[in-house]
Formats: structure tokens, C-alpha cells, sequence
């Protein structure tokens, strides 16, 4: 199957700083990624929609200004979390699809683990 | 609006038993079902779909799936279950209205498979 591929894994930050995550698909085009956001023992939360040579679409109760994603190509968008603070210590997940129109599966990274001090 | 619900949060089975991890869904169109698996500190792995056609589909490690529209369900099943099914489960719709892939998911079934 399709692969997409998430890093980094674990990060460990200070409360104040901005971090980075990219998600890439390594072997298909995707006009559209995913970000999800995943509690302990719940479920996903998507963030938002990531869309390939436009703004990304957020959920409601989302902050745009805190998740900054970038979608600058086919196959890499990045989710920066800016100044982050410990509340945004989290597992993030991103996915993506093969551009089926809908009745494909979505394809995830292995998730990376924030942790913020 | 599309939306999924997973009235269990733990499924316990014995290894060897038959396991069942229930999944009903609302959506205004047709529906497209999926099942998905995590592991501990994992992304999720695609285990089936329900697109069209025949009501039970098969999928991934032996797992199947039976769509009914009647009770709009979507339960996950396996005749005989292995200890390493233990995991996550997450059931997942997608409305056929919409023409985009934006998945709603449950909130996730905890299987335990006790040796």
C-alpha cells in the first residue's frame, strides 16, 4: 500500500518555542493531507485539511495562527506548532489519500509524539 | 453531517474465540465504510472498506466486515482471534455526497485478546 511518512517521531521542546513536523508521501501525489490530533485513549480530532498550493481549511476551535500548515508540494505539508506551551503536548497524525475522489483509503504516518517542558 | 458511533470503549475475548467490534453510522448519502488499526504510539493501519457491491468484505490479518443498511451498521469481525489483534480500533465514514476524503472517525474500541 500507499506510504506516508511522519517526522519527527518524538520531539521534546521548551514551553516558547516553535516546532516543525512533516508529513511526506513517498510514493503517490496527494492534493490533500490531513492533520489529526489524538489525546490519550480518545479518539482522532482532525485540525485540519491540507490542501496543495492553497490555505489549509481548519476545524472549528482550531487556531490557525497556533497550527501554521504548509502544503508546498504533491508530497510534503508541514504543521508547525508555534509557541508551543505544555497544553499542546499531544500526538499529532497526519494521512493522506491517492486523490481517489473519495472512495479510497487514507494513508497515515506513524504519528509524532510533542512533548513540551 | 456524517457521524460515527462505537458503543464499546473495551471489547475482552478470549484468544481463539470470535471477536466483534461494533460500528453504526449516519450519513445523508451513501455511505464509505472503513476500519482502521493502531498500535501503542502508532499512526493507524487500513484494515477494509465498504465502497459498494457485496455486504461482507474481507480485509487485512483475517478481519471482515459486514455493511448493513437496514441498521446502518458496520461491525467488525474475526472467527478466531490471536492474542496480537490486541489494539485500537477505529471505525471510520465517509458521506458519498460530499466527493471529498474527509473521514469522521469513532472514538476508538480497546480489544483485548486474553490468552
Amino acid at each position: 500500500g500507499a506510504v506516508v511518512s511522519q517526522h519527527p517521531s518524538r520531539v521534546i521542546c521548551k514551553s516558547g518555542t516553535s516546532v516543525k513536523i512533516e508529513c511526506r508521501s513517498l510514493d503517490f501525489q496527494a492534493t490533500t493531507m490531513f492533520w489529526y490530533r489524538q489525546f490519550p485513549k480518545q479518539s482522532l480530532m482532525l485540525m485540519a485539511t491540507s490542501n496543495e498550493g492553497s490555505k489549509a481549511t481548519y476545524e472549528q476551535g482550531v487556531e490557525k495562527d497556533k497550527f501554521l500548515i504548509n502544503h508546498a508540494s504533491l508530497t510534503l505539508s508541514t504543521l508547525t506548532v508555534t509557541s508551543a506551551h505544555p497544553e499542546d503536548s499531544s500526538f499529532y497524525i497526519c494521512s493522506a489519500g491517492g486523490g481517489t475522489g473519495g472512495t479510497g483509503e487514507l494513508f497515515f504516518g506513524e504519528g509524532s509524539r510533542l512533548t513540551v517542558l | 453531517a456524517q457521524s460515527v458511533a462505537q458503543p464499546e470503549d473495551q471489547v475482552n475475548v478470549a484468544e481463539g474465540n470470535p471477536l466483534t467490534v461494533k460500528c453504526t453510522y449516519s450519513v445523508s448519502g451513501n455511505p464509505y465504510l472503513f476500519w482502521y488499526v493502531q498500535y501503542p504510539n502508532r499512526g493507524l493501519q487500513f484494515l477494509l472498506k465498504y465502497i459498494t457491491g457485496d455486504n461482507l468484505v474481507k480485509g487485512s490479518y483475517g478481519f471482515e466486515a459486514e455493511f448493513n443498511k437496514s441498521q446502518t451498521s458496520f461491525h467488525l469481525k474475526k472467527p478466531s482471534a490471536l492474542v496480537s489483534d490486541s489494539a485500537l480500533y477505529f471505525c471510520a465514514v465517509r458521506d458519498s455526497n460530499f466527493g471529498n476524503e474527509k473521514l469522521t472517525f469513532g472514538t476508538g474500541t480497546r480489544l483485548t485478546i486474553i490468552p
